[in-house]
């Protein structure tokens, strides 16, 4: 199983602020052929299923602000919010879709400092 | 606008069989991978196996001698067994469509159930 390791596990940031959150993955996800990186981000909040934010690990999933994005390759991964607001507050989650069993990284809790 | 609606059993024993299902309603049944996901607090989320319309499965390693996921195209439905839980398989169960449209693969979750918390517990 492709391992997808997380970190910080949670972090603090104050409103207007830049957040970063990494992803490395124990193997490889890109895929030559076809010049992908087979990485999404979900974000969770409380009660609810997880929420798909990008994919191929730098494509914006439709409707999701301009402030998130996403970079990488082969297997370090990192989900920026430019300017942290309230309603992002949650829990921040990478995939790897390169080969199954898909695999998720642990989490990371994003919080206002 | 799909919609996935899933129900099943929430509290089981130890050594019983988890059965949940889950119907799909809009798009196109068969354009997807269907599968299920479940989270726990203590091993966050998990992909447990996916299946095709098709009958064409995949399943964790780590679950595979336990789980059998099948599908009912008629009604646009697939369903989870686990069998043997032990309290380990207490978990928030979903149930998830994977699509290929953004990527030109499957994997991505696109549409998620509401989740269903099974509780395994003596």
């Amino acid at each position: 199983d492709i391992v997808m390791t997380q970190s910080p596990d949670s972090l603090a940031v104050s409103l207007g602020e830049r957040a970063a959150i990494n992803c490395k993955s124990s193997q490889s996800v890109f895929h030559g052929p076809d010049n992908k990186n087979f990485v999404a981000w979900y974000q969770q909040k409380p009660g609810q299923p997880p929420k798909l934010l990008m994919y191929l690990a730098s494509t914006r999933e439709s409707g999701v602000p301009d402030r998130f994005s996403g970079s990488g390759f082969g297997t370090d991964f990192t989900l920026t919010i430019s300017s942290l607001q309230v309603e992002d507050v949650a829990v921040y989650y990478c995939q790897q879709y390169y080969g199954t069993p898909y695999t998720f990284g642990q989490g990371t809790k994003l919080e206002i400092k | 606008q799909v919609h996935l609606q899933q129900w099943g059993a929430g509290l089981l024993k130890p050594s019983e069989t988890l059965s949940l299902s889950c119907a799909v309603y809009g798009g196109s049944f068969n354009d997807y991978w269907w599968s299920w996901v479940r989270q726990s607090p203590g091993k966050g989320l998990e992909w447990i196996g996916e299946i095709h319309h098709s009958g064409k499965t995949h399943y964790s390693p780590s679950l595979k001698s336990r789980v059998t996921i099948s599908v009912d195209t008629s009604k646009s439905q697939f369903s989870l067994r686990l069998s043997s839980v032990t309290v380990a398989d207490t978990a928030v169960y979903y149930c998830t469509r994977e699509e290929d449209a953004r990527s030109g693969w499957f994997g991505v979750v696109d549409s998620w159930g509401q989740g269903t918390l099974v509780t395994v517990s003596s």
